[in-house]
């Protein structure tokens, strides 16, 4: 069974400039999330998805950053403009939880993000 | 929200001795506990979980410890060997009012093992 696949895995952009994020979940995995995570951190929250709905965006910081799930499986992050201080990991990871039942979650590689 | 607490950030035991990382979390409603081990550039990786309906758990040289009352849980590992170097990450996962469930990591980790 394929893990959670990320891409890119290395970003390096200059500040106020675009970047957009791909994660594709296991397969059969309806529960999705985009962490962030800075050096030396754990990862944290940004927004999870079940299936097509967005049903935690309340920590993505909603002025630069977006994100879509079309069809209820690949996802997008996207930032724009970014910032300085988006430089971190961006790992997406998938699970079959719901709001009732907890289930592992399994995080992809990650992409790592420099902005310059 | 949930607060999860992890101890020590750093640790480094020899090899063959035992390590112990412990964590503490806030909401008492949270009813999972996952420990997920990091290797330099790599993802996170499950290691072991436990629901809060049960106290100990464990696999091979791994175990994990919940305290519900006290609201800690730790994680222990056994015989240790150097291929368990990593940052180990302790969650905890809570349900909002809102029935939004959520996983609150700890700081991390550092474990060395001293050959």
């Amino acid at each position: 069974e394929a893990g959670v696949v990320q891409s890119p895995r290395y970003k390096i952009i200059e500040k106020k400039q675009p970047v957009a994020f791909w994660c594709n979940p296991i397969s059969g995995h309806n529960t999705l999330y985009w962490y962030r995570q800075n050096l030396g951190q754990g990862p944290e929250l940004l927004i999870r998805y079940e299936n097509e709905e967005a049903v935690d965006d309340s920590q993505l910081p909603k002025d630069r950053f977006s994100a879509e799930r079309l069809k209820g499986v690949d996802s997008t992050l996207k930032i724009q403009p970014a910032e300085l201080g988006d430089s971190a990991v961006y790992l997406c990871a998938s699970s079959l939880a719901s709001s009732a039942v907890a289930y592992e979650q399994y995080f992809g590689p990650g992409t790592r993000l420099t902005v310059t | 929200g949930e607060n999860v607490e992890q101890h020590p950030s750093t640790l480094s035991v020899q090899e063959g001795d035992s390590a112990v990382i412990k964590c503490t979390y806030s909401d008492s409603a949270s009813n999972y506990f996952p420990w997920y081990k990091q290797e330099l550039g790599k993802r996170p990786q499950l290691i072991i979980d436990i629901r809060s309906n049960v106290g100990e758990k464990k696999d091979q040289r791994i175990a994990v410890t919940l305290n519900k009352t006290a609201k800690h849980f730790s994680l222990h590992i056994t015989e240790t060997q150097p291929e368990d170097s990593a940052v180990y990450f302790c969650a905890a996962r809570a349900i909002s009012n809102f029935g939004n469930e959520k996983l609150t990591f700890g700081t991390g980790t550092r474990l060395t093992i001293i050959p």
